[in-house]
């Protein structure tokens, strides 16, 4: 069964810090893989997307990894902002197009 | 360069009744995709339309159906509402090639009574 799962569901951290959040799938055959930045109310925002070549991808402060053995991706955020504050969900493409969205990691940064 | 506009944004209607979403994507883009998002399941994918053609489908019921005009402008219609059916519809755009960053709208917040 194709499937997105992201973890953990909520964090909390202080401004200035860094945090990673995990997504590992099981989508089959895999295409690509990306993430998305949604503030509340407003519609998702790409951050990154990565083929299945490719270990890693910068974003000014957002860095996904890709491990396409292991089927796992993580987002790494440095030095928090409130302004990242926002739920960041993984999608993962099967060939032809075919999305599958885990359900988000809801990220707070406090002042 | 205009983004992806969504109307209307908010929508309150009743079980039974039939609703009809609009999505203007990006100048250019040939591609839109239409989403639903609840709380509980998070995001899904109904269906996407390329050059006026459903080029792929999620899994969602009949009632659910869409069209695309030859401006690539899209329309998602639900009929027969549920109260399930309450979620926010996001469409996205792209030029319609694979791996390639998609542009979402704002979305249309509809509220089922």
């Amino acid at each position: 069964k194709n499937q997105v799962e992201q973890s953990p569901q909520s964090l909390i951290i202080l401004e200035g810090k860094n945090c990673t959040l995990q997504c590992n799938y099981t989508v089959s055959p895999f295409s690509n893989l990306r993430w998305y930045k949604q503030d509340t109310g407003r519609g998702p925002v790409s951050l990154t997307i990565m083929t299945f070549s490719e270990n890693t991808k910068s974003n000014r402060r957002y860095t996904a990894t890709l491990d396409a053995d292991t089927k796992q991706s993580s987002l790494h955020i440095t030095a928090s902002q409130l302004s990242d504050s926002a739920s960041y969900i993984c999608v993962v493409s099967r060939t032809g197009n075919q999305f599958y969205f885990g359900t988000g990691t809801s990220l707070t940064v406090i002042p | 360069k205009a983004g992806v506009t969504q109307t209307p944004r908010y929508l309150i209607k009743t079980r039974g009744q039939q609703v009809t979403l609009s999505c203007s994507p990006i100048s250019g883009h040939r591609s839109v995709s239409w989403y639903q998002q609840t709380p509980g399941q998070g995001l899904q994918f109904l269906f996407e339309y390329f050059s006026e053609t459903q080029r792929n489908k999620g899994n969602f019921p009949g009632r659910f159906s869409g069209r695309q005009f030859s401006n690539s402008r899209s329309e998602m219609n639900v009929s027969t509402l549920e109260l399930g059916d309450s979620a926010l519809y996001l469409c996205a755009s792209s030029w319609g090639q694979e791996g390639e960053t998609q542009y979402f709208g704002p979305g249309t917040r509809l509220l089922v009574l």
